[in-house]
Parts: structure tokens; C-alpha cells; sequence
């Protein structure tokens, strides 16, 4: 039973538009979420965090939103760049666990020039 | 600062056949661990370790054994490859609590 789940395997955006990768999870307990970033034959990157007592964290181009009553969170990349093509993993970990990361199965972004 | 490094980077195995991942990582780091990525499945743990001296099961622990070296260093150890095995598997560490992990380049492991 997947706790995080990324329902789109893949997204296609035209470049300066914007990006929205969606996540869903099913455990009450996690209170920190992640989204990593993982270019081909490379180890996945940080690349933006939020905790449970935040609904929304910026960070340049991305944005992300947490939905705590939907258990909901999504990523928003604003606009789009070629660059930003890559599998993209939302993650998520709960203090009661030993922070112990839970990762979604990923969704690949592929922004058209 | 090469942060975590795996080796080697690619492998084939033949079924029943063993052989150890070696990571390493110079961030100082405490807590280690070792995920492996299949298509459709996300990354999944099959063991970490909170600190130098301890190791623990995580999602996927059968047919995988770990060793902390010392404090620098994390290997998996596969006992008999299966094909069940083949994978991209990841090395990561982190300092604190934060669950930012830092992780290797991967290694590509084929198992016929």
C-alpha cells in the first residue's frame, strides 16, 4: 500500500508556462514533505520542502502547497524552463518514524521549447 | 567535496552469484541508507543506519545485508543475486533531522 502516491507518470508543459506536479498521501503522521529532482543516470537533488504547520514555502520558480486536510500537496514551477525536464519525487516523513523518508513512484516533466 | 560516492557504478551479476555496493560519503554525516528505485515503484528503503554502529530493516530488506563501516561508510552486501534484484540502487546520508537526504550517483545492477 503506497502512503505517497504521484498519480500522473508524466506531465508535458510548453516552456515559460506553468508546471503543476501533484502528490497525495495517505498517513496522518507525516509532518514534513520534500520534492527531489532527479535528472538521468544521477542520484536524486533536494530541491524544496515544506513542514506541517506551513500550507505554502517559495523558493524562486518553485512553489510548494500543502493541503493538509485533503492530504495534498503539489508543486508548482513557475514559468517553465527546457531545464527542468526530469523525474521529479515527492516525499515525506514523520518524527514518529525516525524521519524516515516515504517516496511517491515519481513524475516525469518534460518542458517543450 | 565529492559527498556520497558509490561504487561501481554498473554491474551484472549471474543468478545465485554475490557481491557488496560500497558507498561512502565526506559530508560527516550521521544517518546513512540505502534505497533502490524501480520503474512505477518510487525509491524504497531496504536499510538504513541512524548512526555509526546501528542498522535497521526498512521497506525491502530481504535478500540484502548492510554493514556501517565506521562513520564515513555504508555497504550492501547481496548474498545470492536473484533477478527479483535488478535495479538502480542508491546510497544517501543525512546530518540531522531535517529529511533533506544527499544522495550518490546510483549504481545499475543487472541480475540474469
Amino acid at each position: 500500500d503506497q502512503q505517497v502516491k504521484q498519480n500522473s507518470p508524466s506531465l508535458s508543459v510548453q516552456e515559460g508556462r506553468i508546471s503543476i506536479l501533484n502528490c497525495d498521501y495517505t498517513n496522518s503522521m507525516f509532518d514534513y514533505f520534500l520534492w527531489y529532482k532527479k535528472y538521468p543516470a544521477e542520484g536524486p537533488t533536494f530541491l524544496i520542502s515544506i513542514s506541517s504547520i506551513k500550507d505554502k514555502n517559495e523558493d524562486g520558480r518553485f512553489t510548494v502547497f500543502l493541503n493538509k486536510s485533503a492530504k495534498h500537496l503539489s508543486l508548482h514551477i513557475v514559468p517553465s524552463q527546457p531545464g527542468d525536464s526530469a523525474v521529479y519525487f515527492c516525499a515525506a516523513s514523520a518524527s514518529e518514524y525516525g524521519n524516515k523518508l516515504v517516496f511517491g513512484a515519481g513524475t516525469i516533466l518534460r518542458v517543450k521549447s | 567535496n565529492a559527498g556520497v560516492t558509490q561504487t561501481p557504478k554498473f554491474q551484472v551479476l549471474k543468478t545465485g552469484q554475490s557481491m557488496t555496493l560500497q558507498c561512502a560519503q565526506d559530508m560527516n554525516h550521521n544517518s546513512m541508507y540505502w534505497y533502490r528505485q524501480d520503474p512505477g515503484m518510487g525509491l524504497r528503503l531496504i536499510y538504513y543506519s541512524a548512526s555509526e554502529g546501528t542498522t535497521d530493516k526498512g521497506e525491502v530488506p530481504n535478500g540484502y545485508n548492510v554493514s556501517r563501516l565506521n562513520k564515513r561508510e555504508f555497504s550492501l552486501r547481496l548474498e545470492s543475486a536473484a533477478p527479483s534484484q535488478t535495479s538502480v540502487y542508491f546510497c544517501a546520508s543525512i546530518q540531522g533531522i531535517t529529511g533533506e537526504l544527499f544522495f550518490g550517483e546510483g549504481s545499475r545492477l543487472t541480475v540474469l
